[in-house]
């Protein structure tokens, strides 16, 4: 069974561009999170799908911020305009349906940094 | 305060040392408790659940003490495949009885084991 996918694995990007990273859960998994970490700091919560929908988005920083899920399969997480401080390494994660504990599964991660 | 706290590490440790991680979390109403595993640049991957009466998996014991919001893992004769940076991560019971779904996770204590 193919794991969590994530692309791009690295991105570079100058302050004020674009970035859009793209997130495939675990086939059949309706639950669909974000994670990030910037250096020196824990891994944070920034959001939560289940199916399409956005079950809880209190993690996310600002409005810079947006995270999509269509049709309840991949999910594209984009951040416009980029700022210093949106570099780390963003995670998704995925879940099976009813399965709100900590057996989620991680993707390899996105690299980000902005110049 | 943080939600989660983690002792700072690193450990440094010979091969069939045993070593003791230790981690507090703030919120009561934490519901759920887990150890993930990360290996360097890789993503987290989970290592055990904990539970209250404690639990063992070959090498590896977990013990979880609600009074005292304390949670620790235990690895005995550790391997230099042990080597890693282990995460202590609890899961927050949501307003409606079940689980809010995000994980919130410690800073994580590095783990280095010595030939």
């Amino acid at each position: 069974e193919a794991g969590v996918t994530q692309f791009p694995s690295h991105s570079v990007i100058e302050k004020g561009q674009t970035v859009t990273l793209r997130c495939d859960p675990i086939s059949g998994h309706d639950n669909l999170y974000w994670y990030r970490r910037v250096m020196g700091k824990e891994i944070k919560f920034l959001l939560h799908f289940v199916k399409e929908s956005k079950q809880d988005e209190s993690g996310m920083p600002n409005n810079r911020f947006l995270a999509e899920r269509t049709g309840g399969t991949y999910s594209t997480l984009k951040v416009q305009p980029a700022e210093l401080e949106d570099s780390g390494v963003y995670f998704c994660a995925s879940s099976q349906a009813g399965r709100l504990r900590g057996d989620q599964y991680f993707g390899p991660g996105t690299r980000l940094l902005v110049l | 305060r943080k939600e989660v706290e983690q002792d700072p590490g690193p450990f440094n440790v010979p091969e069939g040392a045993t070593v003791a991680f230790n981690c507090t979390y703030s919120n009561s109403a934490s519901q759920s408790f887990f150890w993930y595993r990360q290996d360097c640049r890789k993503e987290p991957k989970l290592l055990m659940s904990v539970y209250s009466s404690g639990n063992e998996d070959g090498r590896f014991t977990a013990q979880l003490n609600r009074a005292s919001q304390y949670i620790s893992l235990l690895i005995r004769d550790s391997k230099l495949s042990d080597s890693a940076t282990y995460l202590c991560v609890v899961n927050i019971m949501g307003d409606y009885g079940g689980s809010q779904g995000n994980l919130i996770f410690g800073k994580g204590t590095k783990l280095s084991v010595k030939p």
